[in-house]
């Protein structure tokens, strides 16, 4: 079946530094991948996806771009702030299967002013 | 636009007993999905169902079981329960079939089986 390998950290940073979470994945075919975050108390809020080779995904300064031949989705940012403290969960989904979204096991990350 | 409400949001059950969760999804969205958060397991597929029809099932026991309405309103329920189903259990509501589609997430109802 498929499966989402991600870094579970906690990964600890100092506001203004760069963040690189990894994710690769395994699935049949080509999947579509997507990262969600979960911040405290609350559900899961779609942050970015990308549905075929290539694309890249951006939101909220986040990035990721699908790599096909590396089969990964790393999630990247230029500077974080306090505010993105938060688990941050890869995802993949290749459709027609019993597996809905198959999640990695979530990234908690933590930003020190 | 209200988003995906999950009631309750607590619940603490005994063991043997059998409890039943409800979704109610986005306006106008027709797939609903479940999802059981753990620490262990950590976020795991339960089921999906699009107007009214179950359309995909994770690898879980008969002892899950789930429904869909006309309405688009989901209940899933838990038989037996046991200690290991304590977790948080998610459900996301989509326009169409998940995957093809932005999934919304609810904020959860947490269940704590003694």
């Amino acid at each position: 079946g498929n499966s989402v390998t991600q870094m579970e950290g906690p990964v600890t940073l100092s506001e203004e530094a760069f963040l690189t979470i990894n994710c690769t994945y395994t699935a049949t075919g080509y999947p579509s991948l997507f990262w969600y975050v979960q911040y405290p108390g609350e559900g899961l809020q779609l942050l970015l996806k990308a549905t075929k080779a290539d694309d890249k995904g951006s939101n909220k300064g986040f990035e990721a771009t699908y790599r096909k031949e590396t089969t990964s989705f790393h999630l990247e940012k230029g500077s974080v702030q306090v505010s993105d403290s938060a688990v941050y969960f890869c995802a993949s989904y290749s459709g027609g299967g019993a597996d809905g979204l198959t999640f990695g096991k979530g990234t908690h990350l933590i930003i020190q002013p | 636009k209200a988003g995906v409400t999950q009631t309750p949001r607590y619940l603490i059950k005994t063991r043997g007993q059998q409890v039943t969760l409800s979704c109610s999804p986005i306006s106008g969205h027709r797939s609903v999905s479940w999802y059981q958060q753990t620490p262990g397991q950590g976020l795991q597929f339960l089921f999906e169902y699009f107007s009214e029809t179950q359309r995909n099932k994770g690898n879980f026991p008969g002892r899950f079981s789930g429904r869909q309405f006309s309405n688009s309103r989901s209940e899933m329920n838990v038989s037996t329960l046991e200690l290991g189903d304590s977790a948080l259990y998610l459900c996301a509501s989509s326009l169409r079939l998940a995957g093809t589609d932005t999934q919304y997430f609810g904020p959860g109802t947490r269940l704590t089986v003694l």
